[in-house]
């Protein structure tokens, strides 16, 4: 079946530092992936995603570039800043609907 | 993005006491709903989808009867767990969707807790 594997948090950085998370997945076919984040008292809202190879998805200096040969989508952001603060979940979709998510990541991001 | 809401945010139920989440979508027509189920530290789960007017179709392991789940129109949708018990204290979520192959707008969650 599908799996989405990400890495564990939490993950502390200080204002301005260079952030990735890595995300790795497991499906048959050609999934279409996603990342999401929450922030505190908030539902999941998408934040990128990418439907092929070679795909790159971007929002807010955020962004994940889809490799189907390391099966990889992992985020990044060159300076992060305190109100990036939240979890952010990777997922997968190889359907219309249905998604398939990671155990999420934590951040926090210090003064 | 389009906006959903869950109520209640939190619920503290006894053993054996039946329990019901509202979810719904409050600027757009939602003909597609899924509830999820999230574990601490842990991914969140599918537990059914339901299309506007029919049976919610559950994924494996989930019991039906159990849960029950009821879209009787385009913008709620409700998750009841039947005679709760504490193994079902969990964090539910909800997402709403305008159809197939649209995206999912997410609600903030329903933290339940049977005592």
């Amino acid at each position: 079946g599908n799996s989405v594997t990400q890495m564990e948090g939490p993950v502390t950085l200080s204002e301005e530092a260079f952030l990735t998370i890595n995300c790795t997945y497991t499906a048959t076919g050609y999934p279409s992936l996603f990342w999401y984040v929450q922030y505190p008292g908030e539902g999941l809202q998408l934040l990128l995603k990418a439907t092929k190879a070679d795909d790159k998805g971007s929002n807010k200096g955020f962004e994940a570039t889809y490799r189907k040969e390391t099966t990889s989508f992992h985020l990044e952001k060159g300076s992060v800043q305190v109100s990036d603060s939240a979890v952010y979940f990777c997922a997968l979709s190889d359907t219309a609907s249905k998604l398939t998510f990671g155990t999420g990541t934590r951040l926090q991001v210090t003064l | 993005g389009a906006v959903v809401s869950q109520h209640p945010s939190w619920v503290i139920c006894k053993s054996g006491t039946s329990v019901k989440i509202e979810c719904r979508s409050l600027d757009f027509q939602a003909t597609t709903m899924f509830w999820y189920r999230q574990f601490p530290k842990q991914s969140l789960m599918l537990m059914a989808t339901s299309n506007e007017g029919s049976k919610a179709t559950y994924e494996q392991g989930v019991e039906k009867d159990k849960f029950l789940i009821n879209h009787a129109s385009l913008t709620l949708s409700t998750l009841t767990v039947t005679s709760a018990h504490p193994e079902d204290s969990s964090f539910y979520i909800c997402s709403a969707s305008g159809g197939a192959g649209n995206e999912q707008f997410f609600g903030p969650g329903t933290r339940l807790t049977v005592l």
